[in-house]
């Protein structure tokens, strides 16, 4: 079935920098968009970024724009999230998700992974 | 950039019908899709494209769009329909495009 998953989070200091992954299986992962978003403790859920199908679009939300780069590896089916310069604010819980629908990235995402938490504190 | 505004909280009892709304600028003419998250999980698509429902989830979620106002409705309400639930659009008005979530609203079963 499709599945993602997510790993590489962990609790770091201010300033350093942190690389999150997103293995996926069960689909063509090639022709399909795929997105990061946020849930900080206590928080809604907060739109990250987004690549497209064949890695050429990247979009960012301003809170992340400059410190974080979104980056895929349709070779190995994974999705990076590069996070520099964390701020204590960047602590969150983080979800890739796809986008539904093969080769747009307007529409609804679905699945999502289970998360992977990113706690930033000295 | 676009604001979604969703009512922090929603109180029901069992059976009854939890109606869930999200403001936002002429929304009636935008693709609005909910998320169901519940403690500890994954959020999980409940309606997209306004009213569509995916498969798996019970026809008791349906949603709503007008002018100003979508509406997650959520009838016969059970026990387990208890989480936070997020309205969501596309926005391609400014520079660039943006995904955006409403604040998000807890449901609770009394």
């Amino acid at each position: 079935q499709v599945q993602l998953v997510e790993s590489g989070g962990g609790v770091v200091q201010p300033g350093t920098s942190l690389r999150l992954s997103c293995a996926a299986s069960g689909f063509t992962f090639s022709t399909y968009a795929i997105h990061w978003v946020r849930r900080a403790p206590g928080k809604g859920l907060e739109w990250v970024a987004v690549i497209s199908y064949d890695g050429s679009n990247k979009y960012y939300a301003d809170s992340v724009k400059g410190r974080f780069t979104i980056s895929r590896d349709n070779s190995k089916n994974t999705l990076y999230l590069q996070m520099n310069n964390l701020r204590p604010e960047d602590t969150a819980v983080y979800y890739c998700a796809r986008v539904a629908v093969a080769a747009t990235w307007i529409d609804w995402f679905d699945p999502w992974g289970q998360g992977t938490l990113v706690s930033v504190s000295s | 950039s676009y604001v979604l505004t969703q009512p922090p909280s929603v109180s029901v009892a069992p059976g009854q019908t939890a109606w869930i709304s999200c403001g936002g600028n002429n929304i009636g003419s935008k693709r609005v899709h909910w998320y169901q998250q519940k403690p500890g999980q994954a959020p999980v698509l409940v309606v997209y494209d306004v009213s569509g429902r995916p498969s798996g989830i019970p026809e008791r979620f349906s949603g709503s769009n007008s002018r100003n106002t979508a509406t997650l409705t959520i009838s016969r309400v059970e026990a387990g329909d208890e989480a936070d639930y997020y309205c969501q659009v596309w926005d391609s008005n400014g520079d660039h495009p943006t995904w955006v979530f409403g604040g998000g609203t807890e449901l609770t079963v009394l």
